[in-house]
């Protein structure tokens, strides 16, 4: 089965400041997704990326997905503390019902 | 446009005791899911429906019973609680599932405590 480890597990960063998490896994990466999540709160649809060296943005969130290194990083320029909440992501094989998650990075910013 | 709705939000039941956590999506979507949420574990997948009449089993199905008999809803039962099924449980749908590239909306959670 598919395993995701996301790294750093938290960070703590100052409002401003950029930042990026990454999202490795264990099999070829077909489809990977991000998710945003707020404590008490579901999952907010960030990005999905499909196609190896594959980058979106969205506002100051930058995702790119490396199929030679199986990883996928979201980077976010000028982090605000709007930025702060739970970052999951999920991968999925070809053909698959199945999305396999990470346990997510947990994002502080401080003012 | 409603997305996914889940209820109940909150639950709390006793060892033995059985319940429904309701799911129904107003977006036409073949395909749906759900997750259970736990520290340190992540999110993991416990059933999941290509279609109507269609369930298959994800990564921890033992303990839940799932149904689809209209596009709109699929429900979660749990037919004799127990403590190890304290969690918060995710649904999901999506226009042809994970591997289709398109959008999978979660609903907001239902947390679901056994005692």
């Amino acid at each position: 089965s598919q395993e995701l480890e996301q790294s750093p597990q938290s960070l703590i960063v100052q409002e401003g400041k950029n930042l990026t998490i990454n999202c490795t896994s264990s099999k070829t990466l077909y489809g990977l997704y991000w998710y945003k999540q707020k404590y008490g709160e579901g999952l907010i649809f960030l990005m999905m990326l499909q196609k190896g060296g594959e980058e979106k943005s969205h506002e100051k969130i930058t995702a790119k997905l490396d199929e030679k290194k199986q990883q996928s990083s979201l980077h976010i320029t000028a982090s605000q503390p709007s930025h702060a909440g739970i970052y999951l992501c999920g991968a999925t094989g070809a053909g698959s019902y199945q999305l396999t998650f990470g346990k997510g990075t947990k994002l502080s910013v401080i003012p | 446009n409603a997305g996914v709705t889940q209820t109940p939000k909150f639950q709390v039941l006793k060892t033995g005791q059985s319940m429904t956590l309701q799911c129904a999506q107003d977006m036409n979507h073949e395909y749906m899911s759900w997750y259970r949420q736990d520290p340190g574990m992540g999110l993991r997948l416990i059933h999941y429906s290509v279609g109507a009449g269609i369930t298959d089993q994800g990564e921890v199905p033992n303990g839940y019973n799932v149904s689809r008999s209209t596009t709109e809803d699929f429900p979660l039962r749990l037919l004799s609680a127990a403590p190890s099924q304290t969690s918060v449980y995710f649904c999901a749908s999506s226009y042809g599932g994970p591997s289709s590239g398109n959008t999978i909306y979660f609903g907001e959670g239902s947390w679901l405590t056994v005692v």
